[in-house]
């Protein structure tokens, strides 16, 4: 099975809330976490990562949260606007020093004007 | 800079036949890998590599070759084409520090009838 999966496959919020997308994993090894933003028809866009050494790290309008001890990466995203909306995926760096990332199926976030 | 750029971004292929997916980034980063993306799921890496000369396989290799002669190519070889093989592959490129994300490019959409 894979290491890398999603609480919620579809989220849909209203214009200028808080969005959360949660993302369990399994490897406890995995030392950096990736969160990955897809629109239709494109590639993986990156939007913020995380070494295993935190447990925080802030973007803009992003923010990672890294719980080592359940296993839990989220990712919340401050003020959605309609652009916001695509399909979110969490990754893992499972390869060690070669960087050969493990997806989760990810999650479409809708956001309703 | 053009990042990384995927060619052909359709195609369309009789069970049997072959044909190459281009790659190539402009970011002079030595690793690069290929994925493929099945609907609604997340992505699988195919094969990689971490620099001219050298490349490996992926989770899912079967049915795919690579070659790496340069730093900025990365082409993915498709021998007898079979309807499992219809997907969207998108390729992906990135520096040799540590903690550095995977850029992808836009991908190509493979049809096999």
């Amino acid at each position: 099975g894979e290491s890398v999966g999603l609480h919620l496959p579809t989220l849909s919020v209203q214009e200028g809330d808080n969005s959360i997308i949660n993302c369990a994993y399994s490897n406890s090894a995995s030392d950096y976490f990736i969160w990955y933003k897809q629109e239709s028809g494109k590639g993986p866009q990156f939007i913020i990562d995380i070494r295993s050494n935190m447990d925080k790290r802030q973007g803009q309008r992003v923010t990672v949260l890294l719980n080592k001890t359940v296993k839990h990466l989220s990712l919340q995203i401050a003020a959605t606007q309609p652009g916001d909306s695509a399909v979110y995926f969490c990754a893992e760096n499972s390869g060690g020093s070669n960087y050969k990332l493990t997806f989760g199926k990810g999650t479409l976030l809708t956001v309703n004007p | 800079n053009a990042g990384v750029t995927q060619t052909p971004k359709f195609r369309i292929l009789k069970i049997g036949q072959s044909m190459t997916l281009q790659c190539t980034q402009d970011m002079n980063h030595n690793y690069m890998y290929w994925y493929r993306q099945d609907p609604g799921m997340g992505l699988k890496l195919i094969y990689y590599s971490v620099g001219a000369g050298i490349t490996d396989k992926g989770e899912v290799p079967n049915g795919y070759n690579v070659s790496r002669s340069t730093t900025e190519d990365f082409p993915l070889r498709l021998e007898l084409a079979a309807p499992s093989q219809t997907s969207v592959y998108f390729c992906a490129s990135r520096t040799g520090r540590d903690d550095q994300p995977q850029h992808f490019g836009d991908g190509t959409r493979l049809s096999i009838l």
